[in-house]
């Protein structure tokens, strides 16, 4: 089955603009999460979205604000883009059943903030 | 969250048994211990989870000790792409795969 898919890649923004990027999660998979992935900071966990609602949140500002679609797919968006956004930005599906949660991640979007 | 620590770096010759340990002295009794590995430039990849039998699959064994305050990763025959950044973390379930990832343990396996 396909993996979970991020777009874009790679993008270069300005500092001050705003930024989108999507997540398609594997087919069947409710819960999306993101998280932002930075050499000082590591792994750290932005939001999940669970049927279409946003269920948890981590300790970023208002500026990081995400959406889920009826189909779960998923986008995030970061307004008045900082230096330190800087990051690369990981999305993680799961079936959000059972006692267990086994999260798959995408191959991330590297954003570069200039 | 139970917080975890782990070695920040180690090594293994290829061919022979990986054995990544974790402390979460602190872990409550309802937390799994999960392990998830990153290789350069990678999302993260699941590997294993259990809460307090040992576990094992096609990738590792996950032995976790009777008091349930360390656990050790085992990659039983090391390749050279095992080398990554292995996880531990421990996590209630059903929580939107809100984990807390750590530093982690730089595995490199060499030749």
């Amino acid at each position: 089955k396909a993996g979970v898919t991020q777009t874009p890649r790679y993008l270069i923004k300005t500092r001050g603009q705003q930024v989108t990027l999507s997540c398609s999660p594997i087919s069947g998979h409710r819960s999306v999460s993101w998280y932002q992935q930075t050499p000082g900071q590591g792994l750290q966990f932005l939001f999940e979205y669970f049927s279409e609602t946003q269920r948890n949140k981590g300790n970023f500002p208002g500026r990081f604000s995400g959406r889920q679609f009826s189909n779960s797919r998923s986008e995030m968006n970061v307004s008045t883009l900082e230096l330190g956004d800087s990051a690369l930005y990981l999305c993680a599906s799961s079936l959000d059943a059972g006692l267990y949660t086994e999260a798959f991640f995408g191959q991330g979007t590297r954003l570069t903030v200039v | 969250d139970a917080k975890t620590t782990q070695p920040t770096s180690m090594d293994c010759a290829e061919g022979r048994a990986a054995n990544l340990p974790c402390n979460h002295s602190t872990i409550s009794g309802n937390e799994y211990v999960y392990w998830y590995r990153q290789i350069h430039s990678q999302g993260p990849q699941y590997i294993i989870h259990g809460l307090k039998n040992n576990e094992t699959n096609e990738m590792a064994s996950l032995i976790i000790t009777e008091d349930r305050k360390s656990s050790t990763l085992i990659l039983p025959h090391a390749t050279l792409r095992d080398t990554a950044v292995y996880y531990c973390i421990a996590e209630k379930p059903n929580t939107g795969n809100q984990f807390y990832f750590g530093t982690g343990t730089s595995l490199t396996v060499i030749p």
